[in-house]
């Protein structure tokens, strides 16, 4: 069965910090896909980034960058330069292919927050 | 831009009153999905639909209900509403069969709360 794990619950930086927020998966199937969502105090789920498991490039947007490692299942989001703007949760998701489609496990979140 | 829209955004409402909370999407995507969670806590998905008039019930336990009558509108109906069911309900779609590399796009989410 598929399962995702943020093992920080939460985080407390302050500003201009680097943050890293771990994500760890288990699956079985050989083709499969990771997510990582942003949840600010606003409520709604904004997607960030997603990436297939054949693909182990790391991937850098601005002052967020992801860190795939097939060997340990791991897919951690460091923010670089921290920003009171960043404080959000923070959600990472696997979906694999299933009968109909697609099937979304998400992880319990990361909480952070960036003192100014 | 949002193209999965959520009505209404509060709601505030007394015990044993019936609601429906409203999801529609314009993407045109198969798979639409209700997940429930209370701010900044866990998702849980309680409702799922593959299609027009196909719905599933999902991970969690709920006593709403959800119907699939067009493709592009997922409403979910609780018929008497109790303080347990408060909480915030996110909607969400994706593109389904033959595009698993889809995200999941949601909703800005209903906040309810049954008093």
């Amino acid at each position: 069965a598929q399962k995702v794990t943020q093992a920080q619950t939460e985080i407390s930086v302050v500003e201009k910090e680097d943050v890293t927020l771990d994500c760890v998966y288990e699956t079985r199937d050989t083709t499969y896909y990771l997510f990582w969502y942003k949840q600010p105090p606003s409520g709604e789920l904004v997607f960030l980034i997603r990436r297939n498991s054949f693909d182990e490039q790391n991937e850098i947007s601005g002052r967020y960058s992801w860190n795939f490692q097939k060997s340990t299942s791991s897919f951690n989001f460091t923010i670089t330069a921290s920003q009171v703007v960043d404080s959000a949760v923070y959600f990472c998701a696997l979906s694999e292919r299933d009968n109909y489609g697609q099937n979304f496990v998400f992880g319990p979140g990361t909480r952070l927050s960036v003192l100014p | 831009e949002a193209d999965i829209y959520q009505t209404p955004r509060y709601l505030v409402i007394g015990t044993g009153k019936k609601i429906t909370l409203e999801c529609s999407q314009t993407m045109g995507h198969d798979k639409m999905y209700w997940y429930q969670q209370d701010p900044g806590m866990e998702l849980h998905l309680i409702h799922y639909s593959y299609g027009v008039n196909s719905t599933e019930k999902g991970d969690l336990s709920s006593e709403s209900t959800v119907s699939r009558i067009r493709t592009e509108h997922f409403p979910l109906t609780l018929e008497s509403a109790r303080p347990s069911h408060t909480s915030q309900y996110l909607c969400a779609s994706s593109e389904g069969w033959d595009s698993p590399y889809s995200p999941l796009h949601f909703g800005n989410g209903t906040r309810l709360t049954v008093t």
